[in-house]
């Protein structure tokens, strides 16, 4: 699995847009970033993934870049329930079997919503 | 859907004491996991399973014992409970066959905290 470097921590206002960067220089073109948060004492839930277009769903958009060296999630109104570490990964999609399946965290960015 | 649950959601042993934990998806996963998450390491795969009946190691599984008898159901055991298992285990179930990515989207349970004194 391709490498990401997130930086440890940021905030922001309650209502206003998070933008949370990832950095995968690295990654190959049959791999996918995928976005995981974990809210304190909580298990990782599952937030979005892309390979290449921008993604959207209820949650949160995936902005990836055209050369995919980086991307961006973006929590559109955050809330204070929003407050959690966020983990971005990348892997292949196929292919996987058996411990490779496995999910490996970083140390993710830890995201402060403030009232 | 309920999605992954694990029970308990606390457990307090003695050092030599034995305790399951047991996990159940009602999604008709094939693939499930034991991880173990422990302050500054991350997770950590204890076992997992490809399917019903099967089950193999994983990064950390000494002292752990698993099984799958049914698809929907992964127990965890201790056998002899050490203070080094004081931890928090998330179980987690995934797809193995979508196409689009979402063949490792993975779903956790809440977690059991286990203090093992």
């Amino acid at each position: 699995d391709a490498k990401t470097t997130q930086p440890p921590s940021m905030d922001c206002a309650e209502g206003r847009a998070a933008n949370l960067p990832c950095n995968h220089s690295t990654i190959s073109g049959n791999e996918y970033v995928y976005w995981y948060r974990q809210i304190h004492s909580q298990g990782p839930q599952y937030i979005i993934h892309g390979l290449k277009n921008n993604e959207t769903n209820e949650m949160a958009s995936l902005i990836i870049t055209e050369d995919r060296k980086s991307s961006t999630l973006i929590l559109p109104h955050a809330t204070l329930r929003d407050t959690a570490v966020y983990y971005c990964i990348v892997r292949v999609a196929f292919g996987l079997t058996g411990a490779n399946s496995k999910l490996t965290f970083g140390k993710g960015i830890t995201l402060s919503v403030r009232p | 859907n309920a999605g992954v649950t694990q029970t308990p959601k606390f457990r307090v042993l003695k050092t030599g004491q034995s305790m399951t934990l047991l996990c159940a998806q009602d999604m008709n996963h094939e693939y499930m996991y034991w991880y173990r998450q422990d302050p500054g390491m991350g997770l950590r795969l204890i076992h997992y399973s490809v399917g019903e009946g099967t089950t193999a190691k994983g990064e950390v599984p000494d002292g752990y014992n698993v099984s799958r008898l049914k698809k929907q159901n992964f127990l965890l055991g201790l056998e002899s409970a050490a203070p080094s298992q004081t931890s928090v285990y998330f179980c987690a179930s995934s797809y193995t066959r979508l196409a689009g990515g979402r063949y490792n989207e993975q779903f956790f349970g809440p977690g059991t905290r286990l203090t093992v004194l």
